[in-house]
């Protein structure tokens, strides 16, 4: 098994420019959850999805923010236009419960500079 | 603010020695995680615990919660310098697993 795979790894953008973060969960996991960790905040919960729909999006700082699903194997969180502050590592995890009953399995995060 | 926090936040010790990580949480819960994080890495779960449990373990992990007291311990004993990594407790908030600060351990060799 692979994993939870994110892409890219890094990505060093410039203010105001559109960023797409990408995740391919663990076949058969149908919950996904996108994650920032920063020093100030630590791990933080962005948005969560239960079979392809976005269950929990209240940790989605602003309307610059958003992600979708659009199937099973595939999700993009999306910030445009991208800020200095958005500088954070971001982790997608899945599992193959719903939200906070059991385990969730992270990827390798994508860490993200906005200059 | 967050469900969890560990203490302490940050915890040196010798290869071979046991440490001992704590996590308090607010609210009631029907379970608790903990994670590790390797530097540059994602996180990787170890060990849930259910309410109804008081004491589990998993190879050198011991974990003990104590719902009276809204709190857990993570012990690693016989420690090597490879348990070098944060360590994050996560409890139930609303529908939600939320992760506290962490404690950041390193093992010396």
């Amino acid at each position: 098994d692979a994993g939870v795979i994110q892409s890219p790894r890094h990505e060093v953008t410039e203010m105001g420019q559109e960023v797409t973060l990408r995740c391919k969960p663990i076949s058969g996991h149908n919950s996904l959850f996108w994650y920032r960790q920063t020093m100030m905040r630590g791990l933080e919960l962005l948005i969560y999805f239960n079979n392809n729909v976005p269950i929990d999006d209240s940790g989605m700082p602003e309307d610059r923010f958003s992600a979708k699903m659009p199937n099973a194997s595939f999700s993009t969180l999306k910030i445009q236009p991208s800020e200095p502050r958005d500088s954070a590592v971001y982790f997608c995890a899945s599992s193959p419960r719903e939200a906070s009953r059991g385990e969730q399995f992270f990827g390798p995060g994508t860490r993200l500079t906005v200059l | 603010s967050q469900q969890g926090e560990e203490d302490p936040q940050a915890l040196s010790i010798q290869e071979g020695e046991n440490a001992t990580m704590n996590c308090s949480y607010k609210t009631s819960i029907n379970n608790l995680q903990w994670y590790r994080q390797n530097s540059g890495r994602g996180l990787v779960h170890l060990i849930l615990i259910r309410s109804n449990e008081r004491e589990k373990h998993s190879g050198r992990l011991r974990v003990t919660l104590d719902t009276s007291k809204k709190s857990s311990s993570l012990l690693i004993t016989a420690s090597r310098a490879a348990d070098t990594a944060s360590y994050f407790c996560a409890t139930e908030y609303g529908n939600k697993l939320v992760f506290g600060a962490g404690t950041i351990l390193r093992v010396k060799s």
